[in-house]
């Protein structure tokens, strides 16, 4: 497809288990975001990559969560030991570049953890 | 730091009444403003974005907001409500035009009732 596409759109893990979400940016796009986004709430910055650089995890809540883009095009956030307060919906998002384009967004990952 | 504040988690309008959601920002550098909207397990969709060009900026789906440097405002507006602009609407702030490299500060999201 032409968009951003996240797989699983849902899951659900138990507490301690490991998961891994996988982003395809649109073609193309250097920039990718991570964004979490709680129940009723906004979404919030996790981290940020140009290519295959990380430049910018600020926004990890906790050394649990892990994001790589080994070759600047797919990326995977992982999650390790996950805890009830990891459920969340999880948004990437992906641009042409860092300046002056539209961010375009995927449909997320829905995590539940029991 | 940037900040957004939507106001009114909840806004409920008759159709074909006008809609008026709004967002107040705080930001020490100039801001670029955003406007998002999320449908039912959709992601983001972006309905407009001032960038320091026209103070009144169009989107799609007839809405369009203004930017008001004095009040720190952008508020979302659409004249006429329909049915379909039921949905969750997200304002958000940027250092950068795109939005990049630090990503977007988006408000808590307000959600949009439509009533027949």
């Amino acid at each position: 497809g032409a968009g951003v596409s996240q797989s699983p759109r849902y899951k659900v893990a138990k507490r301690g288990q490991d998961v891994a979400l996988r982003c395809d940016p649109i073609s193309g796009h250097v920039s990718l975001f991570w964004y979490q986004q709680a129940l009723g709430q906004g979404p919030e910055f996790l981290t940020y990559f140009q290519n295959e650089a990380q430049l910018d995890k600020s926004g990890l809540p906790s050394d649990r969560f892990f994001a790589e883009r080994p070759e600047g095009s797919v990326s995977t956030l992982k999650i390790q030991r996950t805890q009830q307060e990891d459920s969340a919906v999880y948004l990437c998002a992906s641009s042409l570049s860092s300046s002056g384009n539209t961010i375009y967004f995927g449909e997320g990952s829905w995590l539940t953890v029991v | 730091a940037q900040s957004v504040t939507q106001l009114g988690s909840h806004v409920s309008v008759s159709e074909g009444a006008l809609v008026l959601l709004r967002c107040n920002y705080s930001s020490s550098v100039p801001p670029y403003l955003f406007w998002y909207v999320q449908y039912p397990n959709q992601g983001l969709q972006l309905l407009l974005k001032y960038t320091s060009a026209a103070t009144l900026v169009k989107g799609i789906n007839g809405f369009e907001a203004e930017f008001k440097k004095s009040e720190t405002s952008f508020h979302l507006t659409k004249p006429s409500a329909h049915m379909s602009d039921a949905a969750e609407y997200f304002c958000a702030v940027s250092e950068y035009s795109g939005g990049g490299a630090d990503g977007l500060t988006f408000g808590k999201g307000t959600h949009l009732i439509i009533q027949p």
